[in-house]
């Protein structure tokens, strides 16, 4: 079975700084990986996903993540945070044979002035 | 594209009375979820459905959760009867075969 960790719960960054949201998986077969964004009192919306070829892959609003085959990880990243970016962000897997998402417990990123 | 559907948004009701939520998937997708989110458990998935047969309801908590897909554009999940503990935000989500899934704005639940 798939699990998903991530590692912090919280994430403060001033405005125009990078970030990296961390996103760890364990799965024995190929998957499929997503993050999502969920801002206050709305539902979960679809950042990114990587299903197959480049492992470099770009979503909306200036997010990329990578994915490391050898270290089972899909970090996001994003070169410069507004303060519109404070949300909480959830990292997802799902197996290739399988519709069932499996999320991650949520990183809050935090952006002040 | 309207996305996924949910209603009511907000639902208040008092202990002991059955509610019903209600989604409509994207057009087109063949899967449908329901997920819980709480601040101690977050995102807990109850169920879902391929292609209108429910696969696998493990995360449904007890007897007293229900939930149908009687066609492609609709289901509920049905509480009754309803406790304070049920108190949640419910999220109902599509996918098509491949991809991530599609969330409605959910169904905020108390029950007092």
């Amino acid at each position: 079975a798939q699990s998903v960790t991530q590692l912090d719960s919280q994430v403060p960054v001033f405005e125009e700084a990078p970030v990296e949201l961390r996103c760890n998986y364990s799965s024995s077969v190929s998957v499929y990986l997503f993050w999502y964004v969920q801002y206050p009192n709305q539902g979960l919306q679809l950042l990114l996903k990587y299903l197959s070829g480049s492992t470099l892959v770009k979503g909306i609003n200036g997010f990329e993540a990578e994915f490391n085959k050898s270290q089972t990880s899909f970090h996001l990243r994003k070169p410069s945070v507004h303060i519109s970016d404070t949300a909480e962000y959830f990292c997802a897997v799902r197996d290739t044979g399988f519709q069932k998402l499996v999320f991650g417990t949520g990183t809050r990123l935090l952006v002040s002035p | 594209d309207a996305g996924v559907i949910q209603s009511p948004r907000h639902e208040v009701t008092e202990m002991g009375q059955e509610v019903t939520l209600r989604c409509k998937p994207i057009s087109g997708h063949n899967s449908l979820f329901w997920y819980r989110q709480t601040m101690m458990r977050g995102l807990e998935l109850l169920i879902y459905f391929n292609n209108n047969v429910p696969i696998d309801d493990s995360g449904m908590p007890e007897d007293r959760f229900s939930a149908k897909m009687p066609n492609a554009s609709f289901s509920t999940l049905k509480i009754q009867p309803s406790e304070p503990r049920d108190s949640a935000v419910y999220f109902c989500a599509s996918s098509s075969e491949m991809g991530g899934y599609t969330f409605g704005s959910g169904t905020r639940l108390t029950v007092v």
